[in-house]
C-alpha cells in the first residue's frame, strides 16, 4: 500500500539553524510529492511540490528533492526563523488512470524555532 | 487564497447527537475532501467527492455519511456523533490538471467536541 513516514518532533531550533525533516515514503506508481505547512489555528497550506524523480521543489527558501533511489523527499531550509514555527506534513499522491487526487499524509512535524 | 470556507468552525455536541458540517467553495473545483485531524495520525481522508452527487469513502469512513448536491457544497454528517469523533474537520478541493499533480486547497477548519 501506499504511505507515508516523517520524523516525529517536536523539532526544536534557534533561529538562523538549518532544518531537515525527513520524509521517507512507500507507493505504487509513480507518486507526486508534496509539503504541506499548518500555521497554529490554520488549515493546510502547500509549501512545495515535485512530480517526478529528482524533481526539486522549492519555496519561502524551503526546499525538497525527490529521490527515488532512497524513496524520500525531506525537507530543508538553510536558516529558520520564527515565523516558520508550524507543523509540517509530508504527503503523496498516485493516481490510477482516472484521477481521483487523493492525498496520503504524514503524521506532522511540529518544528518551535527559538529567537 | 482559494475560497473555501466551513461553518461552523466551533461546535460542542453531546453523544449520539447528529451534526452536519458544512464546505463551501467558490473556485468551481471537482473534488471535495473531508479530512480529519488527530494528534498521532496527521489527516486521515473519511471521504471525497469527484463530482455533484457522486462520492466514495475514504480510509475512515465508518459513522460519516457525506452529500453533494451542489458543486459548491460538501456535507459531512455524523449520525450519531461519538467521543471518538471529537476532531478537528478539515475539506480540501482540487481540479483535475494536464500535469496530474494534486494540489489540494484546505479550508479553515471546524473544531469538533463530543461530550
Amino acid at each position: 500500500g501506499n504511505s507515508v513516514t516523517q520524523m516525529e518532533g517536536p523539532v526544536t531550533l534557534s533561529e538562523e539553524a538549518f532544518l531537515t525533516i525527513n520524509c521517507t515514503y512507500t507507493a505504487t506508481g509513480y507518486p507526486s510529492l508534496f509539503w504541506y505547512v499548518q500555521y497554529p489555528g490554520e488549515g493546510l497550506q502547500l509549501l512545495l511540490k515535485a512530480t517526478k524523480a529528482d524533481d526539486k521543489g522549492s519555496n519561502k527558501g524551503f526546499e525538497a528533492t525527490y529521490r527515488k533511489e532512497t524513496t524520500s523527499f525531506h525537507l530543508e531550509k538553510g536558516s529558520v526563523q520564527v515565523s516558520d514555527s508550524a507543523v509540517y506534513f509530508c504527503a503523496l499522491s498516485v493516481n490510477y488512470g482516472g484521477a481521483t487526487n487523493k492525498l496520503i499524509f504524514g503524521t506532522g512535524t511540529l518544528l518551535a524555532v527559538q529567537p | 487564497d482559494a475560497g473555501i470556507t466551513q461553518s461552523p468552525r466551533h461546535k460542542v455536541t453531546e453523544t449520539g447527537t447528529p451534526v452536519t458540517l458544512r464546505c463551501h467553495q467558490t473556485e468551481n473545483h471537482r473534488y471535495m475532501y473531508w479530512y480529519r485531524q488527530d494528534p498521532g495520525h496527521g489527516l486521515r481522508l473519511i471521504h471525497y467527492s469527484y463530482g455533484v452527487k457522486d462520492t466514495d469513502k475514504g480510509e475512515v469512513s465508518d459513522g460519516y455519511s457525506v452529500s453533494r448536491s451542489k458543486t459548491e457544497d460538501f456535507l459531512l454528517t455524523l449520525e450519531s456523533a461519538t467521543s471518538s469523533q471529537t476532531s478537528v474537520y478539515f475539506c480540501a478541493i482540487s481540479n483535475i490538471l494536464a500535469s496530474s499533480y494534486n494540489e489540494q486547497f484546505f479550508g479553515p477548519g471546524t473544531r469538533l467536541t463530543v461530550l
